[in-house]
């Protein structure tokens, strides 16, 4: 079974914080993405990447950026954590087809 | 880049009848168009996909239908039953679903009524 694990499951953070969430896969999978999700909206992409240390924007990376120093790892970084960054995360990886999601994370900006 | 277009928002019907959720995408380059349930409180969880060399495609009570002329997309749920309730997602992707990433629709809450 494919294993993707996100470090938290809810994140409360002050406005102007840096917030780190992590990403980590079990499968080899090359490519690893991060999607946001709020109601209404749907699942939107952040950014992905299809290899270590590769990334590319997605359709709403402004006040976000990513790492991926190793394959099975994609870290997703608010350099200054604002209230309207306040969702659900959702980190995915995939081989080529089916992509497979984390259980998300609920960040919470005060 | 792509837009994906998903209708309706919400869909009750009654537990046995059917169920359609339609999905129009903007890229023709898009080749990939999968399917993603994601219940109350959980991960989504692909339930079925369809590639654009295919019409159609069938997995027990669950089938896609693809017209790439008119470039939508639709699945369709027979003899609904209580755990089909969800929020259904549709996606697509010009790179076969894999380092491109997914650009979905907003989703649909599927309820089943008893």
């Amino acid at each position: 079974d494919v294993k993707v694990t996100q470090s938290s499951r809810y994140l409360v953070k002050r406005t102007g914080e840096k917030v780190f969430l992590e990403c980590v896969q079990d499968m080899d999978h090359e490519n690893m993405f991060w999607y946001r999700q709020d109601p209404g909206l749907g699942l939107r992409l952040i950014y992905f990447s299809y290899d270590v240390k590769m990334k590319e924007k997605g359709d709403i990376p402004e006040g976000y950026s990513v790492s991926r120093e190793k394959k099975e790892r994609f870290s997703l970084i608010l350099e200054s954590a604002s209230t309207n960054q306040t969702s659900m995360y959702l980190c995915a990886s995939s081989a080529n087809t089916e992509a497979f999601f984390g259980q998300g994370t609920r960040l919470t900006v005060v | 880049g792509e837009n994906v277009e998903q209708h309706p928002s919400t869909l009750s019907v009654q537990e046995g009848d059917s169920a359609v959720i339609k999905c129009t995408y903007s890229d023709s380059a898009s080749n990939y168009f999968p399917w993603y349930k994601q219940e109350l409180g959980k991960r989504p969880q692909l339930i079925i996909d369809i590639r654009s060399n295919v019409g159609e495609k069938k997995d027990q009570r669950i089938a896609v239908t693809l017209n790439k002329t008119a470039k939508h997309f639709s699945l369709h749920i027979t003899e609904t039953q209580p755990e089909d309730s969800a929020v259904y997602f549709c996606a697509a992707s010009h790179r076969g679903g894999g380092a491109d990433g997914l650009t979905f629709g907003k989703g649909t809450h599927l309820i089943i009524q008893p």
